[in-house]
This record gives C-alpha cells, structure tokens and sequence, in this order.
C-alpha cells in the first residue's frame, strides 16, 4: 500500500510568487490534514478534511492560504503571494473514518524557502 | 488552549546509552497522546501512543507512560543504536471531536557509535 505523498519535496521561490503543493492521502482515507514546521519550531496544525469538505481550517494563518481537495482524493495548499515568514516544512497527512482512533499517517512534507 | 513542551536539543548519546525525552503538556480536555519520530528524509512516524492515564505505550524497545498527575509522557529507551537518530515529536490530540494534533517542538536525537 503506498503512504501519503507530497509533492514537490522542495520549492523555492521569490517573495510575491504564488507555490502550490500537493498532497495525495493513502487510498481509501477521508480524513486529510496540513500542518507546517516553521524555523524548527513546533509543527502545527493548518485544516482538516472530511472527503471533501473542510472540517477545521481554525490553523490557517491568513487567507493568503487557500486549500482545496478536489473529490475528496488530493489535496492542493496554494499561497498566494508567498512571504518570507511562509518559509517551512509542510506535512500531509491522512487518517481512516473509524480506525484507529486519531491515527494519522504523514508524508515526507514539502520544505518551502520563500526568499 | 492545549500545548507540549519538550526538552530541548540535539541530545547526543554514544551507542547502548540510556534515552530519556522529557514532555509535559496542557490540555483543556482528556487527551491521546503520542510520539512520532522523523528519521532524516522521510516523513513523521507514529512510534508510540497512549490513549488513557496510566496507559504504557511501546515500540522498537522505546516506552513512555501516560501520567495524568505530572502531565507527563515521557519517553525511554534502555539502550539506543545508531539508528535511532532521527527528531522525536510529542504530541496530543483531545477528544473534542477536533481530530488535530498538538506537536512540542522536537528533539532531535544523535547518537554516535
């Protein structure tokens, strides 16, 4: 069975610019989570996805962000414009309905430099 | 509103030495908690979890006991490898139907041969 993969593993970019990262969930899990890790700091919590409605965007830091998952299968976390405190490591994760209960399963995270 | 706190790192132990990770955490409900672990280049790692006080989480040799009265989980392993080098995470989720977890902010782990 294949994990949670993100993509792309690394993005650099000028600040101002638009990134969008994609996040495909294990199949068959409706449950999709973002959280970042900014500067080495605490990883936290972005928004939550039940299929492909959103359950808890209560992370999201400003409404440049915009996440969307499409049929409920992947996930895209656009920003837009990017600034330099957007820099990070964002995680994907995804997690059964009614399995273990809070398992969540993370991707390799996509590392952002916004410079 | 819910929070953990990890001791800080890097944390550099020789091989077959004893690993303590210390955490603590608030939390405005009854909390899951867990350890994840990231080894270099690869995503985060369930390692351990523990769903209820007094409960003992385990996995690869590594412990850590859920102590509602110190608020405490912290994590042990009686003889680190090589291997183990990677960042270890603490984290809580509370059962208030909102599934997010809640991550310290990582140690990282060293351990030399």
């Amino acid at each position: 069975e294949a994990g949670v993969t993100q993509f792309p593993s690394h993005s650099v970019i000028e600040k101002g610019q638009t990134v969008t990262l994609r996040c495909d969930p294990i199949s068959g899990h409706d449950n999709l989570y973002w959280y970042r890790r900014v500067m080495g700091k605490e990883i936290k919590f972005l928004l939550h996805f039940v299929k492909e409605s959103k359950q808890d965007e209560s992370g999201m830091p400003n409404n440049r962000f915009l996440a969307e998952r499409t049929g409920g299968t992947y996930s895209t976390l656009k920003v837009q414009p990017a600034e330099l405190e957007d820099s990070g490591v964002y995680f994907c994760a995804s997690g059964q309905t009614g399995g273990a209960r809070y398992e969540q399963y993370f991707g390799p995270g996509t590392r952002l430099t916004v410079t | 509103g819910d929070s953990v706190t990890q001791m800080e790192g890097p944390v550099t132990l020789s091989e077959e030495a004893f690993l303590t990770i210390n955490c603590t955490y608030t939390a405005t409900g009854y909390p899951s908690l867990f350890w994840y672990v990231q080894y270099p280049g690869e995503g985060l790692q369930l390692l351990l979890k523990a769903t209820k006080a007094d409960d003992k989480g385990s996995n690869k040799g590594f412990e850590a006991t859920y102590r509602k009265e110190t608020t405490s989980f912290h994590l042990e392993k009686g003889s680190v490898q090589v291997s183990d080098s990677a960042v270890y995470f603490c984290a809580l989720s509370v059962n208030t139907g909102r599934r997010a977890l809640t991550f310290g902010s990582g140690t990282r782990l060293q351990v030399q041969p």
